[in-house]
């Protein structure tokens, strides 16, 4: 079955920690995995792609075939940072599914 | 600026009465999809139009449908709104299906209410 599962419903972080939100995924084919961010009162955006292999505001993923992960991490996380993430997975065609989300709370 | 709007953003409809929502973009994205996300849960893809070809997924309720008029509009129909129909709708556009201009694009989504 194809399925995206991000464990953590709520991850809470102190400002200028480490962050990393997990997402693994199921799929029998060649993955296209993304991370889309909303923060508060905005709308669900992209935040980056596995393909492009770009860093967005500090935000990295690396996509791990053999363990089916594509964790998103940031070295120091900022307050700006606090927002709902929600790790996604396009299995060809249109069809993109999303994962249940992490909300990242940063303390100052 | 290019983007996705839906109307309205708060939809309050009666057990069973029909209801439609709205999405338009101004991004000329040959994609348009919809999605329902409940509280806590993931966006779950219902059906998307490629140009004018509608594509249904196999799980959505025969109780939804939709239509896309032109390239920049796209509704949501719910023929009879039960009490779990209640939902956050999305709407979203890509450019195409295929390589970098995969990334969707989503609206502020409208909020339905069924009492």
């Amino acid at each position: 079955a194809q399925r995206v599962t991000q464990p953590e419903k709520l991850l809470s972080v102190f400002k200028g920690a480490p962050v990393e939100l997990k997402c693994n995924y199921s799929y029998s084919g060649s993955p296209e995995l993304f991370w889309y961010v909303q923060y508060s009162r905005q709308r669900l955006q992209l935040l980056l792609r596995h393909i492009s292999r770009e860093s967005i505001k500090g935000f990295t993923a690396d996509l791990n075939k053999g363990e089916t992960s594509f964790h998103l991490k940031k070295p120091f996380a900022q307050e700006e940072d606090s927002a709902m993430y929600y790790c996604a997975l396009r299995t060809g065609g249109f069809k993109t599914i999303f994962g249940a989300g992490t909300r990242l709370f940063v303390k100052a | 600026d290019a983007m996705v709007i839906q109307n309205p953003r708060y939809q309050v409809t009666q057990f069973g009465k029909p209801v439609t929502l709205s999405c338009s973009q101004t991004l000329n994205h040959n994609v348009m999809y919809w999605y329902q996300q409940k509280s806590s849960q993931a966006p779950k893809l219902l059906f998307h139009y490629y140009d004018k070809d509608f594509n249904n997924e196999a799980d959505t309720p025969d109780n939804f449908q939709s239509r896309r008029p032109n390239t920049s509009f796209c509704f949501l129909d719910i023929r009879s709104p039960g009490l779990g129909d209640a939902a956050m709708y999305l709407c979203a556009t890509s450019k195409s299906g295929w390589g970098v201009n995969t990334e969707a694009f989503f609206g502020q989504g409208t909020r339905l209410t069924v009492v």
